[in-house]
């Protein structure tokens, strides 16, 4: 059965450096997402893609965050510099399909900023 | 802004019994509700989802529940099997969105 893969499981990192994280989605899928999860908290939607452009963005997606599509099957989520409070679990999703539903998810890259 | 609540962090129920785990949202734009199963260390799985133009919809032993009026949603599992046991979210849309907007969660245990 196809699924989303995310690499690393796990990236610590110190404040201020950036860090790229990586999700293989679904080959047929077109569209793309980030969420996080902070320890404890609630799952976030950060910002979703499509068609090798942003679609929709929450508040939490600033200037310090980006996405790209560098290839046909990679999708990246960059923090420029991170912070403590970024700390959290990154979750890649998509789906084949312009709303929302059934997004499947990868396994998450846990971000530890020290 | 929680547009979306799970008041139940944690239920545990006995194996073969009914688990019902509850969510209220806020945002009446919402039409479009979904479960997602998460175990640990991996990311969130779609279980069932619900459109606003229904009140319920059934898979298998799960069921879902909505109530437009009472902007609740409420997801049963009947017979609970140990396999269950997992961190529940419920998630909202809007159905030509893109975001979900997830609850907190309820980590269900069913106890064999």
């Amino acid at each position: 059965e196809p699924e989303v893969t995310q690499t690393p499981s796990h990236q610590v990192t110190q404040m201020g450096q950036e860090v790229i994280l990586r999700c293989v989605p679904i080959s047929n899928h077109l569209y793309f997402y980030w969420y996080r999860q902070i320890l404890g908290q609630k799952v976030e939607f950060l910002v979703s893609f499509y068609n090798n452009e942003i679609s929709e963005k929450s508040e939490i997606f600033d200037d310090q965050f980006s996405v790209e599509r560098p290839d046909g099957s990679n999708f990246t989520l960059k923090i420029r510099s991170t912070k403590l409070e970024d700390s959290a679990m990154y979750f890649c999703a998509s789906s084949n399909q312009e709303s929302s539903y059934e997004q499947y998810f990868g396994p998450g890259t846990r971000l530890t900023v020290t | 802004d929680q547009q979306v609540k799970q008041n139940s962090p944690s239920l545990s129920v006995q194996e073969g019994r009914i688990s019902i785990l509850n969510c209220d949202y806020t945002n009446s734009m919402f039409d479009y509700f979904l479960w997602y199963k998460k175990y640990p260390a991996e990311g969130p799985t779609f279980l069932i989802s619900i459109s606003s133009i229904k009140d319920k919809n059934e898979d298998g032993r799960f069921t879902v529940f909505l109530n437009k009026s009472a902007k609740h949603l409420s997801l049963h599992i009947v017979p609970s099997q140990p396999g269950d046991s997992a961190v529940y979210f419920c998630a909202a849309s809007h159905i030509t969105g893109n975001q979900f907007y997830f609850g907190t969660g309820t980590s269900l245990t069913v106890i064999p």
